[in-house]
């Protein structure tokens, strides 16, 4: 059962390069971000999370980036891998609402 | 551990009928999150229930709703079904108490089919 959009802009990317993807936020009240994997027929995994003190986190092969002035937020994945063909999700949410705003997604293709 | 449960992953109605999905969150967790997914809206949040207690909703219609039980399973419900109800639908569990949602883990989700 697949689960994600039709029209997902995509990033295609080769086997060990490192990729880039990026999410516009639009609440400036929001203080905390996540980004989701999500693979077809599956629901979505959490990567990575940040909150809106810091402006990098890193986790195992994965750097997440918060630019608040602008809110940007960016996932970076080092070396991506056939593994990591999946749709990506930004979320945001801020203290006290307890639910998530997810973005539109999009969908990491990795070459071998 | 035992992930978050969903049941059915897949179910087929007719327009006009009501139906209940049923999560099972993962043990301990006490939050419980429904969230709809559709290839035009994306991922919708519709409600989040914490100790039998709904503490935030999302922008849907009176006709779904949710309920938690005291072992934290939750159901959802969604009546008088329309077309644009075929979706999936996506049950999270998190620990998190806090004011924020925390680590969310979802649920593989139930596929509706309205027809």
């Amino acid at each position: 059962g697949e689960s994600v959009g039709l029209h997902l802009p995509t990033l295609s990317v080769q086997e060990g390069d490192n990729s880039i993807i990026n999410c516009a936020y639009s609440n400036s009240a929001s203080d905390y971000f996540i980004w989701y994997k999500q693979e077809s027929g599956k629901g979505p995994q959490f990567i990575i999370d940040i909150r809106s003190n810091m402006d990098k986190r890193q986790g195992q092969r994965v750097t997440v980036l918060l630019n608040k002035t602008v809110k940007h937020l960016s996932l970076q994945i080092a070396a991506t891998q056939p593994g990591d063909s999946a749709v990506y999700f930004c979320a945001e949410s801020n203290t006290g609402r307890r639910a998530l705003t997810f973005g539109s997604g999009t969908r990491l293709q990795v070459q071998p | 551990k035992a992930g978050v449960t969903q049941t059915p992953r897949y179910l087929i109605k007719t327009r006009g009928q009501q139906v209940t999905l049923s999560c099972s969150p993962i043990s301990g967790h006490r939050s419980v999150s429904w969230y709809q997914q559709t290839p035009g809206q994306g991922l919708q949040f519709l409600f989040e229930y914490f100790s039998e207690t709904q503490r935030n909703k999302g922008n849907f219609p009176g006709r779904f709703s949710g309920r938690q039980f005291s072992n934290s399973r939750s159901e959802m419900n969604v009546s008088t079904l329309e077309l644009g109800d075929s979706a999936l639908y996506l049950c999270a569990s998190s620990f998190s108490p806090s004011e924020n949602t925390g680590e969310l883990f979802f649920g593989e989700g139930s596929r509706l089919t309205v027809l």
